[in-house]
């Protein structure tokens, strides 16, 4: 069971380049969600989807789009790559979003734009 | 809008010595409440949460949290620190009344010293 997997690992972006980052869950999950995790500042929520078909923004969501075609996949994109995206990239999932229903996180994606 | 506080960027123990990691929320409400571990160069793995049940959760790899209301927190513990502990530890919160998006603290560093 490989829970939540992203794809790529590690990345070197040029200022104004594009990028999709690819999430997989194979845990029948519902929500889905796309983090960024900078030193000090936690993880932000950049948008999330609470099924196939639906996307919605959250904390921080400027310069990124989303698709969730498929229910087992989350897709991030960045249009136009800026040295401030910058950071590791984590994709969660779980079984809905409410109560105290947990997130189960993939290994990250370490994204460095130059 | 729903807020976490980790009282303490880094904390520094010795081996054998309790751990006592803080978090504080926001909302009158109480929240739903999560601690996550991150060890290096890796995602988040859930080590407890609240679920109403008890105000005390014992969790994975001896840590258990406390929940008080009067004090808004819930507080992180573990009594005898062992070297494998060393990693970032996140509250996170999710307001009761049907909200998909977790919040996450800050993060604190755990340090275990020899």
């Amino acid at each position: 069971n490989a829970g939540v997997t992203q794809t790529p690992k590690f990345r070197v972006l040029k200022t104004g380049q594009s990028m999709t980052l690819l999430c997989a869950q194979d845990m029948n999950h519902e929500y889905m969600y796309w983090y960024r995790q900078d030193p000090g500042m936690g993880l932000r929520l950049i948008h999330y989807s609470v099924g196939e078909g639906t996307t919605a923004k959250g904390e921080v969501p400027d310069g990124y789009n989303v698709s969730r075609l498929k229910k087992q996949n989350f897709l991030l994109g960045l249009e136009s790559a800026a040295p401030s995206q910058t950071s590791v990239y984590f994709c969660a999932s779980s079984w809905n979003g409410t109560g105290n229903t947990e997130a189960f996180f993939g290994q990250g994606t370490r994204l460095t734009v130059v | 809008a729903q807020s976490v506080t980790q009282l303490g960027s880094h904390v520094s123990v010795s081996e054998g010595a309790l751990v006592l990691l803080r978090c504080n929320y926001s909302s009158s409400v109480p929240p739903y409440l999560f601690w996550y571990v991150q060890y290096p160069n890796q995602g988040l793995q859930l080590l407890l949460k609240y679920t109403s049940a008890a105000t005390l959760v014992k969790g994975i790899n001896g840590f258990e949290a406390e929940f008080k209301k009067s004090e808004t927190s819930f507080h992180l513990t573990k009594p005898s620190a062992h070297m494998s502990d060393a990693a970032e530890y996140f509250c996170a919160v999710k307001p009761q009344g049907g909200s998909e998006k977790l919040v996450f603290g800050k993060g604190t560093k755990l340090t275990v010293n020899p």
